[in-house]
């Protein structure tokens, strides 16, 4: 059973344009939840995280949002890059399971020129 | 600064053949994890350790084993391979379990016949 999911494997935007990516998870033992970004044949690079304790972190282009009640957070990229186009993984940890990382199956982003 | 590296890039396997997985890290960090990532699948731990010497069961732990002699080393060894246990295999490694953000090797690709 996925306790963090991400449920569009791909998604389509035009440059310029916002990217929002969208995960969810089910384990309310959750506190932390990062992005990672992956290129083709390389490892996944950490991209931005956020605290249970927030509901918002903002970095540069890319902000995420988080909401608690719904299990929810998104990922938004705004303008949207040629660049930004990878596969974009949500993970969470929780502190009781020794900081391990349960990953999404990721989101494939194409950002069209 | 290298960062995360892994050793080899690609492999082939016959069914029941064992191999050695090698993943070194300059960072001088204190945890190192193996992960599997398999098609619409997000990566899944293997094993972790926590310090030189110490090793700990994932979330996919059966058919591999570690070991992490010297701190900047972290070996992921199958001993009798199969063909489920075709894979992207990712190391990773974090200063500590408050610093959740784990940086990544650019993974070995291993195909078991």
């Amino acid at each position: 059973d996925q306790q963090v999911k991400q449920n569009s494997p791909s998604l389509s935007v035009q440059e310029g344009r916002i990217s929002i990516l969208n995960c969810d998870y089910t384990n309310s033992m959750f506190d932390y939840f990062l992005w990672y970004k992956k290129y083709p044949a390389e490892g996944p690079t950490f991209l931005i995280s956020i605290s249970s304790i927030k509901d918002k972190n903002e970095d540069g282009r890319f902000t995420v949002f988080l909401n608690k009640s719904a299990k929810h957070l998104s990922l938004h990229i705004v303008p949207s890059q040629p660049g930004d186009s990878a596969v974009y993984f949500c993970a969470a940890s929780s502190s009781g399971s020794a900081r391990q990382l349960t990953f999404g199956s990721g989101t494939q982003l194409t950002v069209l020129p | 600064n290298a960062g995360v590296t892994q050793t080899p890039k690609f492999r082939v396997l016959k069914t029941g053949q064992s191999m050695t997985l090698l993943c070194a890290q300059d960072m001088n960090h204190e945890y190192m994890y193996w992960y599997r990532q398999d098609p619409g699948m997000g990566l899944r731990l293997i094993h972790y350790s926590v310090g030189e010497g110490t090793t700990a069961k994932g979330e996919v732990p059966d058919g591999y084993n570690v070991s992490r002699l010297k701190k900047q080393n972290f070996l992921l060894g199958l001993e009798s391979a199969a063909p489920s246990q075709t894979s992207v295999y990712f190391c990773a490694s974090s200063r500590s379990l408050v610093a959740e953000t784990q940086y990544f090797g650019p993974g070995t690709r291993l195909l078991v016949l």
